[in-house]
């Protein structure tokens, strides 16, 4: 079945590490996009990218990296210049359209605590 | 700030009836949509509607769209506990390619 495959589902990280959250499509989606949660909370952008090679900053992007190699994935680095990553991060992905942003379609979470 | 803001922040209700949720955004946009996340879980999409239109259903969803006052309401009719969950309102600005999220509804529909 086509969906979004977000992986680990939990993670744990020590101070000073990076960690990478996987995220991988196979909706030949083009544009796909990185949320962060934090409880009781909204989503927060932290990057997307509307088309392989190429990403731009969201709202929050300080602390993070990306990369677009392929279409179908999309991963997200949590680095140790993030100050306080833990939370529910957050993969989707939508097909690139004119006249606006269509119906995003999300991956089920990757949830980060920082001991 | 955030574009898109809802009201109430928490709303239980008992089975049965109808719950309203409204969204306000503060610049143009090109579409609106509703989501819903259960707890520990990825958004679901629900509706989308567009600048241009007003009103659209789903089943038991109804969303009507007033871009005169920047706002828009997401009404469950009937409601069942199974619809307790988060709701979200996202907006499309005229000027991105992003969606931006509000900071949600929190329903409980009591059995």
């Amino acid at each position: 079945d086509g969906g979004i495959t977000q992986s680990p589902k939990y993670l744990f990280r020590k101070e000073g590490q990076n960690v990478t959250l996987s995220c991988e499509q196979n909706l030949n989606h083009d544009a796909m996009y990185w949320y962060r949660q934090d409880p009781g909370q909204g989503l927060r952008l932290i990057y997307y990218s509307q088309i392989v090679n190429d990403f731009q900053k969201g709202d929050i992007a300080e602390g993070y990296s990306v990369s677009r190699e392929k279409k179908e994935s999309f991963p997200l680095t949590v680095t140790s210049a993030q100050k306080n990553p833990t939370a529910f991060y957050l993969c989707a992905s939508t097909q690139r359209a004119s006249g606006g942003t269509g119906e995003l379609f999300f991956g089920e979470g990757s949830r980060l605590t920082v001991l | 700030s955030q574009q898109g803001e809802e009201d109430p922040q928490a709303l239980s209700i008992q089975e049965g009836e109808n719950a309203t949720m409204n969204c306000s955004y503060k610049t143009s946009i090109n579409n609106l949509q509703w989501y819903r996340q259960n707890s520990g879980r990825g958004l679901v999409h629900l509706i989308l509607i567009r600048s241009n239109e007003r009103e659209k259903h789903s089943g038991r969803l109804r969303v009507t769209l007033d871009t005169s006052k920047k706002s828009s309401s997401l009404l469950i009719t009937a409601s069942r506990a199974a619809d307790t969950a988060s709701y979200f309102c996202a907006t499309d600005i005229r000027s991105g390619s992003r969606l931006t999220f509000g900071e949600g509804t929190q329903l409980t529909v009591n059995p």
